[in-house]
């Protein structure tokens, strides 16, 4: 099936640096959306992209949408405490599977004051 | 804001016992998922349901578990006979769009621990 690999696996930053990570995918994705996972929470949708080549913001989060669908980035400026979490990408599995999301593994991020 | 709602948020169980997790996804909805997260791994589709049927099931989803939507409100995820591999996070989330295209909102999820 689809898999989607993430990049870095963890980050440990200070408070004010700007965070980037990315997710790669072996095939095409028509979409691709971000989560974030505070400790126990579930997954909150962050960005979701919609087209190649598309760059969305989100207060201080902006994501971009590959030119050939198979990645995406996600950037995080001026990064600031409760920005701590797991960052998840994710993208709908396709063909007939309209309603299933592939995760990735996750880039952990770690925040110092 | 709306938000999915799930029962217990932590479940403590002997293998091989049953345990039923609940969720209340938001009122006007019609998609519900399952999904589990094993600690420190990725989020792993179970399961999609709408119209009182499943829509798609993973190969995790095997006869041990069932879903069902009871009543008009609630969603629940039952495990027949629990195994050790089966704790994990297990979050109920739920969608007005068939397409997974526009994300889903998660509920804060039920740890489920099997000694």
């Amino acid at each position: 099936g689809q898999q989607l690999n993430q990049s870095p696996q963890s980050m440990f930053i200070q408070e004010g640096e700007d965070v980037s990570m990315n997710c790669t995918s072996s095939s095409i994705f028509n979409t691709w959306l971000w989560y974030k996972q505070e400790p126990g929470e579930g997954p909150v949708l962050l960005i979701a992209l919609y087209k190649a080549g598309e760059l969305t913001s989100n207060g201080r989060l902006t994501a971009q949408f590959g030119i050939t669908r198979k990645d995406s980035f996600l950037n995080i400026s001026a990064s600031i405490p409760s920005d701590v979490g797991i960052y998840f990408c994710a993208g709908p599995a396709g063909g007939t599977s309209y309603g299933k999301l592939t995760f990735g593994q996750g880039t952990i991020l770690t925040v110092h004051p | 804001e709306p938000e999915v709602t799930q029962t217990p948020s932590h479940q403590v169980t002997q293998m091989g016992q049953e345990v039923i997790l609940r969720c209340v996804p938001i009122s006007n909805h019609l998609y519900f998922y399952w999904y589990r997260q094993i600690l420190g791994q990725k989020v792993e589709f179970l399961v999609s349901f709408y119209n009182n049927e499943i829509s798609e099931k993973s190969e995790i989803f095997d006869d041990q578990f069932s879903v069902e939507r009871p009543d008009g409100s609630n969603f629940t995820l039952k495990i027949r006979s629990t195994k050790l591999e089966d704790s994990a996070m297990y979050f109920c989330a739920s969608s007005a769009s068939m397409s997974a295209s526009y994300g889903y909102t998660f509920g804060s999820g039920t740890r489920l621990t099997v000694v």
